[in-house]
């Protein structure tokens, strides 16, 4: 398998700009993450999807955030506005539930907010 | 609030020693504990998981620890390798798949 395939990988955009963020899971896996990862916060789960659907999404910071999974091998991650201090590594992970809870990140998508 | 504490300081030890980070917890009751390494520029790679019921777990030359009364958890890494240097971060939930995780210790194994 793959693993976890995510992009872009590297994404610079101007303040106020829409920024859109893809996730391919692992095929099989029915749970699916989104964190971010700033060196003040940490790796902070922002919401998380189990079949496709939504189960929690409290570490969403603002409505700018939203988060789609329309079917079982994709996800985005819109941002809309951008500003700056969304500046961060975005992951996008997955995980079975018949497994031990692990997840398999993706490598990461590096934005940058200017 | 909930509150996850690794040491932030780097931790620097010689090849072939036995490393040890910490994660403390406050204000959590956690199930399940999860330690991942990560390396500069890549996503966490699981490592093991331990419950609460456990006391400790091993996997090749790793050994965790998990002590509820201390609200602590130990990791271990024996004989340890330069390629072991790395970030490594526990997470805790308290039973479903809403991890928290810590902010990570940077262990450097020094050849």
């Amino acid at each position: 398998d793959a693993g976890v395939i995510q992009s872009p990988r590297h994404e610079v955009t101007e303040m106020g700009q829409e920024v859109t963020l893809r996730c391919k899971p692992i095929s099989g896996h029915d749970y699916l993450f989104w964190y971010r990862q700033t060196m003040m916060r940490g790796l902070e789960l922002l919401i998380y999807f189990n079949n496709n659907v939504p189960i929690d999404d409290s570490g969403m910071p603002e409505d700018r955030f939203s988060a789609k999974m329309p079917n079982a091998s994709f996800s985005t991650l819109k941002i809309q506005p951008s500003e700056p201090r969304d500046s961060a590594v975005y992951f996008c992970a997955s995980s079975s539930s018949g497994g031990y809870h692990e997840q398999y990140f993706g490598p990461g998508t590096r934005l940058t907010v200017t | 609030s909930q509150k996850i504490e690794q040491n932030s300081e780097a931790l620097n030890i010689q090849e072939g020693k036995t490393a040890t980070l910490t994660c403390n917890y406050t204000n959590y009751s956690p199930a399940y504990l999860q330690w991942y390494r990560q390396d500069p520029g890549r996503g966490p790679v699981f490592l093991l998981l331990i419950r609460e019921n456990e006391k400790e777990k091993r996997k090749e030359r790793l050994k965790v620890t998990f002590d509820t009364t201390l609200k602590q958890s130990l990791f271990h890494i024996t004989a340890s390798q330069p390629a072991d240097s790395a970030t490594y971060l526990c997470a805790l939930t308290s039973g479903t798949y809403k991890y928290i995780f810590g902010t990570g210790t940077r262990l450097k194994v020094l050849a």
